[in-house]
């Protein structure tokens, strides 16, 4: 059965110090893996995505995420953390367990960033 | 606006008493998920369709919890003689098809508060 650990629950920063949220998965397939974010009273949006492609996935506002097979971990960056990134960040894998390529998602990581 | 939506966005109602939740997916989208989300967690899968059919039912909560989608279009969440445990987010998303690589795109949700 596919599996997402977050392993932080909260992670704070100061605005413009590097954002790092961790994530591991646990998967019997090659899994699709996924982050997305949910601002305060908004949907849950994507940021990035890994479909066996390249290694390095660039997302949207400045995010990044580094598959890495070995270590079993999909873990999102960003150089300089902004006060618009506060939010709650959700890592997704959806593989073919089944067949039924369910997304199932971690428990969450909320960012906080200072002034 | 061109995105999943969902409605109601909130709903209050009294112990004991039926609700129904209405989804409508990006059109064409013939993949269409639940999840339940409760405070400070990531989102619970419920249930999926592929087209019209439910593929999986198997994580609805109790049999309290049914879904439809009868035409393969819009679905419904209905929650029997509800509970104050069944007080939590109520989200839908949908796909545009059935592959692990395909990402999912959600709605805002409806809010569900049990009295």
């Amino acid at each position: 059965a596919q599996s997402v650990t977050q392993l932080d629950s909260h992670v704070s920063v100061s605005e413009g110090t590097p954002v790092l949220l961790r994530c591991n998965y646990s998967s019997s397939y090659s899994p699709s893996l996924f982050w997305y974010v949910q601002h305060p009273n908004k949907g849950l949006q994507l940021l990035l995505k890994y479909t066996s492609a390249a290694t390095l996935v660039k997302g949207i506002n400045g995010f990044e995420a580094e598959f890495k097979k070995s270590e079993t971990s999909f873990h999102l960056t960003k150089p300089s953390a902004h006060m618009s990134d506060a939010a709650e960040y959700f890592c997704v894998v959806s593989d073919a367990s089944g067949g039924s390529y369910i997304p199932t998602f971690g428990r969450g990581t909320s960012l906080i960033v200072h002034p | 606006d061109t995105g999943v939506s969902q409605d109601p966005r909130h709903k209050i109602t009294k112990r004991g008493q039926n609700v129904t939740f209405r989804c409508d997916p990006i059109s064409e989208h013939n993949r269409l998920y639940w999840y339940r989300q409760t405070l400070g967690q990531g989102p619970e899968f419920l249930t999926y369709f592929q087209n019209e059919a439910q593929l999986e039912k198997s994580r609805l909560l109790s049999d309290r919890f049914s879904a439809e989608r009868p035409k393969g279009s819009f679905s419904t969440l209905e929650i029997q003689r509800t509970e104050q445990g069944d007080s939590a987010m109520y989200l839908c998303a949908s796909s545009a098809r059935q592959d692990m690589n395909t990402e999912a795109f959600f709605g805002q949700g409806t809010r569900l508060t049990v009295v």
